[in-house]
Protein backbone atom coordinates (compact mmCIF):
# COMPACT_ATOMS: atom_id res chain seq x y z
CA UNK A 1 0.00 0.00 0.00
CA UNK A 2 1.27 3.45 -0.81
CA UNK A 3 1.83 5.80 2.11
CA UNK A 4 1.59 9.27 0.40
CA UNK A 5 0.07 8.85 -2.97
CA UNK A 6 -0.53 12.25 -5.40
CA UNK A 7 -2.73 12.24 -8.45
CA UNK A 8 -2.30 12.62 -11.62
CA UNK A 9 1.28 11.83 -12.22
CA UNK A 10 1.42 13.90 -15.02
CA UNK A 11 -0.58 16.80 -15.72
CA UNK A 12 -0.30 19.44 -19.01
CA UNK A 13 -2.26 22.02 -19.56
CA UNK A 14 -3.22 25.64 -21.41
CA UNK A 15 -2.19 29.00 -19.71
CA UNK A 16 -5.07 30.32 -17.62
CA UNK A 17 -6.59 26.90 -17.21
CA UNK A 18 -7.22 25.95 -13.06
CA UNK A 19 -6.22 22.36 -11.85
CA UNK A 20 -6.37 20.39 -8.77
CA UNK A 21 -3.79 17.88 -7.74
CA UNK A 22 -4.68 15.40 -5.08
CA UNK A 23 -2.88 13.70 -2.25
CA UNK A 24 -4.05 10.69 0.15
CA UNK A 25 -1.53 9.58 2.98
CA UNK A 26 -2.83 6.41 4.96
CA UNK A 27 0.14 7.00 8.04
CA UNK A 28 -2.27 8.61 10.49
CA UNK A 29 -0.09 11.25 10.31
CA UNK A 30 -1.12 14.94 11.70
CA UNK A 31 0.48 17.43 9.22
CA UNK A 32 0.46 16.78 5.65
CA UNK A 33 2.81 19.23 3.06
CA UNK A 34 3.35 20.61 -0.58
CA UNK A 35 6.28 21.32 -1.76
CA UNK A 36 7.32 22.82 -5.16
CA UNK A 37 10.49 21.86 -6.53
CA UNK A 38 11.66 23.87 -9.34
CA UNK A 39 13.53 23.83 -12.46
CA UNK A 40 16.39 24.17 -10.16
CA UNK A 41 15.79 21.34 -8.21
CA UNK A 42 14.79 23.24 -5.32
CA UNK A 43 12.29 21.96 -3.10
CA UNK A 44 10.76 24.48 -1.27
CA UNK A 45 7.42 24.03 1.00
CA UNK A 46 4.17 25.74 -0.15
CA UNK A 47 1.87 24.71 2.70
CA UNK A 48 1.50 22.53 5.84
CA UNK A 49 -1.81 21.89 7.30
CA UNK A 50 -2.26 20.22 11.09
CA UNK A 51 -5.42 19.52 11.91
CA UNK A 52 -7.30 21.16 8.91
CA UNK A 53 -5.44 24.28 10.16
CA UNK A 54 -2.82 25.87 7.83
CA UNK A 55 0.24 26.90 9.70
CA UNK A 56 2.52 27.79 7.13
CA UNK A 57 2.15 30.20 3.64
CA UNK A 58 5.29 30.70 2.61
CA UNK A 59 5.00 33.43 0.01
CA UNK A 60 2.90 31.66 -2.15
CA UNK A 61 0.17 33.51 -4.70
CA UNK A 62 -3.46 32.93 -3.78
CA UNK A 63 -3.80 31.79 -7.30
CA UNK A 64 -2.62 28.63 -5.08
CA UNK A 65 -4.85 27.30 -2.63
CA UNK A 66 -4.98 24.30 -0.47
CA UNK A 67 -7.91 22.38 0.55
CA UNK A 68 -8.06 19.21 3.62
CA UNK A 69 -11.63 17.81 3.75
CA UNK A 70 -9.98 15.49 6.13
CA UNK A 71 -6.78 14.96 8.27
CA UNK A 72 -5.53 12.32 5.65
CA UNK A 73 -6.05 14.45 2.38
CA UNK A 74 -4.95 17.88 1.37
CA UNK A 75 -5.38 19.01 -1.97
CA UNK A 76 -3.94 21.58 -4.20
CA UNK A 77 -5.80 23.84 -6.43
CA UNK A 78 -4.35 26.35 -8.85
CA UNK A 79 -5.99 29.38 -10.66
CA UNK A 80 -5.06 31.14 -13.62
CA UNK A 81 -2.08 28.67 -14.09
CA UNK A 82 0.95 30.38 -15.44
CA UNK A 83 4.02 29.18 -17.48
CA UNK A 84 6.18 29.73 -14.41
CA UNK A 85 4.03 27.39 -12.69
CA UNK A 86 5.67 24.37 -14.36
CA UNK A 87 7.45 22.16 -11.84
CA UNK A 88 7.64 19.35 -10.49
CA UNK A 89 4.78 19.54 -7.02
CA UNK A 90 5.37 16.85 -3.90
CA UNK A 91 2.54 16.25 -1.08
CA UNK A 92 4.18 14.73 1.97
CA UNK A 93 3.06 14.38 5.85
CA UNK A 94 4.83 13.95 9.03
CA UNK A 95 3.58 13.03 12.58
CA UNK A 96 4.14 15.58 15.03
CA UNK A 97 3.68 13.73 18.45
CA UNK A 98 4.94 15.63 21.53
CA UNK A 99 8.41 17.08 21.43
CA UNK A 100 9.58 14.39 18.61
CA UNK A 101 9.76 15.12 15.17
CA UNK A 102 8.59 13.21 12.77
CA UNK A 103 10.26 13.10 9.17
CA UNK A 104 8.52 13.78 6.23
CA UNK A 105 7.25 11.21 3.84
CA UNK A 106 6.88 12.47 0.51
CA UNK A 107 4.04 11.12 -2.28
CA UNK A 108 6.04 10.53 -5.77
CA UNK A 109 5.06 13.70 -7.34
CA UNK A 110 2.93 15.30 -10.07
CA UNK A 111 4.61 17.05 -13.01
CA UNK A 112 2.96 20.11 -14.27
CA UNK A 113 3.58 21.77 -17.55
CA UNK A 114 2.04 24.67 -18.44
CA UNK A 115 1.52 25.46 -22.38
CA UNK B 1 18.49 33.81 0.86
CA UNK B 2 19.32 30.15 1.19
CA UNK B 3 19.21 28.62 4.63
CA UNK B 4 20.37 25.04 4.11
CA UNK B 5 23.00 25.22 1.50
CA UNK B 6 25.10 22.03 -0.56
CA UNK B 7 27.95 23.03 -2.19
CA UNK B 8 28.81 20.00 -4.27
CA UNK B 9 25.96 19.70 -7.09
CA UNK B 10 27.66 15.78 -7.79
CA UNK B 11 30.32 13.59 -6.50
CA UNK B 12 31.84 10.68 -8.20
CA UNK B 13 32.63 7.78 -5.60
CA UNK B 14 34.36 4.39 -6.17
CA UNK B 15 32.37 1.49 -5.40
CA UNK B 16 33.01 -0.08 -2.05
CA UNK B 17 34.54 3.63 -0.94
CA UNK B 18 33.61 5.95 1.43
CA UNK B 19 31.04 8.76 0.59
CA UNK B 20 30.90 12.02 2.09
CA UNK B 21 27.94 14.69 1.54
CA UNK B 22 28.29 18.00 2.69
CA UNK B 23 25.75 20.08 4.10
CA UNK B 24 25.69 23.97 5.49
CA UNK B 25 23.27 26.06 7.30
CA UNK B 26 22.96 29.32 8.29
CA UNK B 27 20.03 29.60 10.87
CA UNK B 28 21.02 28.97 14.22
CA UNK B 29 17.22 28.15 15.47
CA UNK B 30 17.17 24.86 13.24
CA UNK B 31 17.22 21.92 15.92
CA UNK B 32 17.13 19.01 13.81
CA UNK B 33 18.43 17.89 10.73
CA UNK B 34 16.97 15.25 7.94
CA UNK B 35 18.62 13.21 4.97
CA UNK B 36 16.68 12.29 2.13
CA UNK B 37 17.35 10.40 -0.93
CA UNK B 38 15.54 10.74 -3.91
CA UNK B 39 15.59 8.72 -6.84
CA UNK B 40 14.51 9.51 -10.84
CA UNK B 41 10.74 10.48 -10.65
CA UNK B 42 10.23 9.54 -7.10
CA UNK B 43 9.29 11.54 -4.08
CA UNK B 44 12.24 11.83 -1.71
CA UNK B 45 12.59 9.16 1.04
CA UNK B 46 13.65 9.71 4.50
CA UNK B 47 17.44 8.60 5.19
CA UNK B 48 18.72 9.56 8.48
CA UNK B 49 18.45 12.68 11.17
CA UNK B 50 20.21 13.82 14.05
CA UNK B 51 18.74 16.21 16.95
CA UNK B 52 21.09 19.45 17.50
CA UNK B 53 21.66 17.53 20.70
CA UNK B 54 23.84 15.09 19.23
CA UNK B 55 27.03 15.41 17.13
CA UNK B 56 26.77 11.60 15.25
CA UNK B 57 23.99 9.40 14.89
CA UNK B 58 24.69 5.93 13.18
CA UNK B 59 22.01 3.59 11.14
CA UNK B 60 23.90 0.62 9.57
CA UNK B 61 26.27 1.92 6.73
CA UNK B 62 24.86 5.57 6.99
CA UNK B 63 26.36 8.19 9.62
CA UNK B 64 25.39 11.41 9.80
CA UNK B 65 27.89 14.03 11.98
CA UNK B 66 26.86 17.74 13.14
CA UNK B 67 29.11 20.18 14.26
CA UNK B 68 26.77 22.90 15.28
CA UNK B 69 29.90 25.77 15.95
CA UNK B 70 30.19 25.47 12.33
CA UNK B 71 26.59 25.07 11.46
CA UNK B 72 27.83 21.86 9.28
CA UNK B 73 26.61 18.07 8.82
CA UNK B 74 27.99 15.55 6.68
CA UNK B 75 26.28 12.32 5.69
CA UNK B 76 28.93 9.43 5.38
CA UNK B 77 28.28 6.31 3.52
CA UNK B 78 30.75 3.02 3.78
CA UNK B 79 30.84 1.29 2.23
CA UNK B 80 29.31 2.72 -1.09
CA UNK B 81 27.22 0.93 -3.40
CA UNK B 82 25.72 1.47 -6.80
CA UNK B 83 22.27 1.31 -5.45
CA UNK B 84 23.29 4.13 -3.55
CA UNK B 85 23.35 6.72 -7.07
CA UNK B 86 20.71 9.20 -5.95
CA UNK B 87 20.29 12.93 -5.05
CA UNK B 88 20.51 13.39 -1.52
CA UNK B 89 19.03 16.25 0.27
CA UNK B 90 20.06 18.05 3.10
CA UNK B 91 17.08 19.59 5.46
CA UNK B 92 16.87 21.51 8.67
CA UNK B 93 13.91 21.66 10.80
CA UNK B 94 13.10 23.77 13.85
CA UNK B 95 9.66 23.86 15.70
CA UNK B 96 7.67 27.39 16.02
CA UNK B 97 4.66 28.41 17.20
CA UNK B 98 3.40 27.41 13.83
CA UNK B 99 4.60 23.85 13.94
CA UNK B 100 7.27 21.97 11.91
CA UNK B 101 9.31 23.88 9.64
CA UNK B 102 11.61 21.90 7.05
CA UNK B 103 14.12 23.76 5.24
CA UNK B 104 15.88 21.95 2.21
CA UNK B 105 19.43 22.31 0.59
CA UNK B 106 19.71 22.47 -3.46
CA UNK B 107 20.74 18.36 -3.22
CA UNK B 108 24.13 16.63 -4.27
CA UNK B 109 23.62 14.06 -6.88
CA UNK B 110 26.13 11.05 -5.88
CA UNK B 111 27.13 8.47 -8.53
CA UNK B 112 28.58 5.26 -7.43
CA UNK B 113 30.44 4.02 -9.98
CA UNK B 114 31.05 0.05 -10.19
Amino acid sequence: DTAVSQTPKYLVTQMGNDKSIKCEQNLGHDTMYWYKQDSKKFLKIMFSYNNKELIINETVPNRFSPKSPDKAHLNLHINSLELGDSAVYFCASSRLAGESIGEQFFGPGTRLTVL
Amino acid sequence: DQQVKQNSPSLSVQEGRISILNCDYTNSMFDYFLWYKKYPAEGPTFLISISSIKDKNEDGRFTVFLNKSAKHLSLHIVPSQPGDSAVYFCAASRRDNYGQNFVFGPGTRLSVLP
